[in-house]
């Protein structure tokens, strides 16, 4: 059973550009969250997801951040008009059914915005 | 003050020694996570907790609702075990995760 995957690993992108990042969950998982870890700072709740649901957006920043986790294939989450503040790790983790289950994280997408 | 504090932030060890390591918070809770994170930067998680003490290995973690801490020991260390150990609570009111900022363990053989 494949663990939680993110692609890309890495991601360099210039200020204004714009970034996809991928989080396919572990088999049979449902709900789907994202996290940024600033450099030096701990991780930061983003978004909750399931499936062609936003559950809670909260963490997210107000411009330029969207989350979807569609039917069919990975969740993305997506920043448009990057700049350098944005460079970070986003993990991504995902949990079967039931909200209180322990979640399991992907390897994370560090981006860095030049 | 951070809902969530890890103490020490750093902490290095010979191998073999008992390894304590603190998380205290301030919101009310329905679980409490210890997570590892290792240099390349992938999180595993270690315990979910919502009450006693738990042990895998030469790990054990323990929570005092009452008190609002919980402790991640490791017997025996490793320097296998050097990593970002993160505790991150899941709060009551908003079904959300709050992490702490990391104990950096670094042992040494």
């Amino acid at each position: 059973n494949a663990g939680v995957m993110q692609n890309p690993r890495h991601l360099v992108r210039r200020r204004g550009q714009e970034a996809r990042l991928r989080c396919s969950p572990m088999k049979g998982h449902s709900h789907v969250y994202w996290y940024r870890q600033l450099p030096e700072e701990g991780l930061k709740f983003m978004v909750y997801l399931q499936k062609e649901n936003i559950i809670d957006e909260s963490g997210m920043p107000k411009e330029r951040f969207s989350a979807e986790f569609p039917k069919e294939g990975p969740s993305i989450l997506r920043i448009q008009q990057v700049v350098r503040g944005d460079s970070a790790a986003y993990f991504c983790a995902s949990s079967p059914l039931f909200l209180t289950d322990t979640q399991y994280f992907g390897p994370g997408t560090r981006l860095t915005v030049l | 003050k951070n809902e969530v504090e890890q103490s020490p932030q750093n902490l290095t060890a010979q191998e073999g020694e008992f390894i304590t390591i603190n998380c205290s918070y301030s919101v009310g809770i329905s679980a409490l996570h210890w997570l590892q994170q290792h240099p390349g930067g992938g999180i595993v998680s270690l315990f979910m907790l919502s009450s006693g003490k738990k042990k895998h290995g030469r790990l054990i973690a323990t929570i005092n609702i009452q008190e609002k801490h919980s402790s991640l020991h490791i017997t025996a260390s490793h320097p296998r075990d050097s990593a970002v150990y993160i505790c991150a609570v899941r709060s009551r009111n908003t079904d959300k995760l709050i992490f702490g900022t990391g104990t950096r363990l670094q042992v040494f053989p």
